[in-house]
């Protein structure tokens, strides 16, 4: 079993609707949680973290953790073309070591 | 966020030359910083950690006398692709974490490095 699984899409929205992407980890000891946005040719920008069960909101974007289920997803609201972009999910077991990143899930959002 | 520089952000190299890519913590002290490499539509795989003042901890199956790792401050680490092949063409991209902030666990990544050789 892959670390971090996401379902690499695409997955295509209309302008305004709400995005849902998913992530699932294998590692029960992970303890932090991550959203990156990658565009193109570029690197990777973080959205989001989240250490904690439940929800984290910041603006369009809601991470939400479930360690029992080891699941990780984010919602982004009133999704926009400039959201179109490939999204990872980046999981850490502890402070100092490096990050795991899912294959990323492609976002596609039409006008 | 922390800002990390890398450079260059394009390269074109010969077969057999060696290239050398930098990354930079502009606004923080990083003791890790850690070198990933990405190939078209595929995810960051993690090549090694970097540690200041030390030895570079590789993954498994990458060479570590190909892929040279110096870490000589607390601000730069580099990564020196040897005798490079058109095999090794990949985005490389370097991140860092910022070992003041408040979880020292979000990291911060540089441009990346489009590496071409022909």
């Amino acid at each position: 079993q892959k670390e971090v699984e996401q379902n690499s899409g695409p997955l295509s929205v209309p302008e305004g609707a709400i995005a849902s992407l998913n992530c699932t980890y294998s590692d029960r000891g992970s303890q932090s949680f991550f959203w990156y946005r990658q565009y193109s040719g570029k690197s990777p920008e973080l959205i989001m973290s989240i250490y904690s069960n439940g929800d984290k909101e910041d603006g369009r974007f809601t991470a939400q953790l479930n360690k029992a289920s080891q699941y990780v997803s984010l919602l982004i609201r009133d999704s926009q073309p400039s959201d179109s972009a490939t999204y990872l999910c980046a999981v850490n077991r502890q402070a100092g070591t490096a990050l795991i990143f899912g294959k990323g899930t492609t976002l596609s959002v039409s006008s | 966020g922390a800002v990390v520089s890398q450079h260059p952000s394009r390269v074109i190299c010969k077969s057999g030359t060696s290239v050398k890519i930098e990354c930079r913590s502009l606004d923080f002290q990083a003791t890790t910083m850690f070198w990933y490499r990405q190939f078209p539509k595929k995810s960051l795989m993690l090549m090694a950690t970097s540690n200041e003042g030390s030895k570079a901890t590789y993954e498994q199956g990458v060479e570590k006398d190909k892929f040279l790792i110096n870490h000589a401050s607390l601000t730069l680490s580099t990564l020196t692709v040897t005798s490079a092949h058109p095999e090794d063409s990949s985005f490389y991209i370097c991140s860092a974490r910022d070992p003041s902030g408040a979880l020292n666990t979000e990291a911060f990544f540089g441009q990346g490095t489009r590496l071409t050789v022909v």
